[in-house]
């Protein structure tokens, strides 16, 4: 066990509905990153917060957002939802955004869209 | 462009024989080097880094990787391996994206698959 929760673990919705996936970090750590695993793309950065800012954007639509709130969990609000959205997203957290640390990833969301 | 290539996309070995499973990479300026681990429907897990200093790196469930800078490879081996090692493993690099802002790029992964 990481340390790192996400929820919910499996999502399925319809296209063009909006969703939420949350995810909480270990605890202490600043960093939030978001990625997405898919069969095509395999294993994408999404976004990174610290600290509750933006820090770095990787490939991202601009369907899709992210925040991280004073409590330091995260949320990806994913909307317009397409068939070609539907993936494995997974949450990682370290410690600050020292490119030494390694990334504590947490189990994942599996969202389906029909 | 900076980049991470697993050239197998399976590597097949008999349980108790040795593995290596393979990365090379593309950056500029020194490589930041990780390697981790997938089991089924679960999330990715942390086995081992390279920052500097010694080029041979020991990890977790026995895992080692070398890193060779003049051939920029950082290839993932087990001296003997056991079924449960089967899962999917990803080479991944650190690289700069901006100030003080970095980010993982992964490789396509290498599934494991060792045969009793």
């Amino acid at each position: 066990d990481s340390g790192v929760t996400q929820t919910p673990k499996h999502l399925i919705t319809a296209t063009g509905q909006r969703v939420t996936l949350r995810c909480s970090p270990r605890s202490g750590d600043l960093s939030v990153y978001w990625y997405q695993q898919s069969l095509d793309q395999g294993l994408q950065f999404l976004i990174q917060y610290y600290n509750g800012e933006e820090r770095a954007k990787g490939n991202i639509l601009e369907r899709f957002s992210a925040q991280q709130f004073p409590d330091l969990h995260s949320e990806l609000n994913l909307s317009s939802l397409e068939l070609g959205d539907s993936a494995l997203y997974f949450c990682a957290s370290s410690a600050t955004s020292g490119r030494q640390e390694e990334q504590f990833f947490g189990p994942g969301t599996r969202l389906t869209v029909l | 462009a900076q980049s991470v290539a697993q050239p197998e996309d399976q590597v097949n070995v008999a349980e108790g024989n040795p593995l290596t499973v393979k990365c090379t990479y593309s950056v500029s300026g020194n490589p930041y080097l990780f390697w981790y681990v997938q089991y089924p429907n679960r999330g990715l897990q942390f086995l081992l880094k390279y920052i500097t200093g010694d080029n041979l790196v020991k990890g977790s469930y026995g895992f080692e990787a070398e890193f060779n800078k003049s051939q920029t490879s950082f290839h993932l081996k087990k001296p003997s391996a056991l079924v449960s090692d089967s899962a999917l493993y990803f080479c991944a690099v650190r690289v700069n994206y901006g100030g003080a802002t970095n980010k993982l790029i992964f490789g396509t992964g290498t599934l494991l698959a060792v045969q009793p």
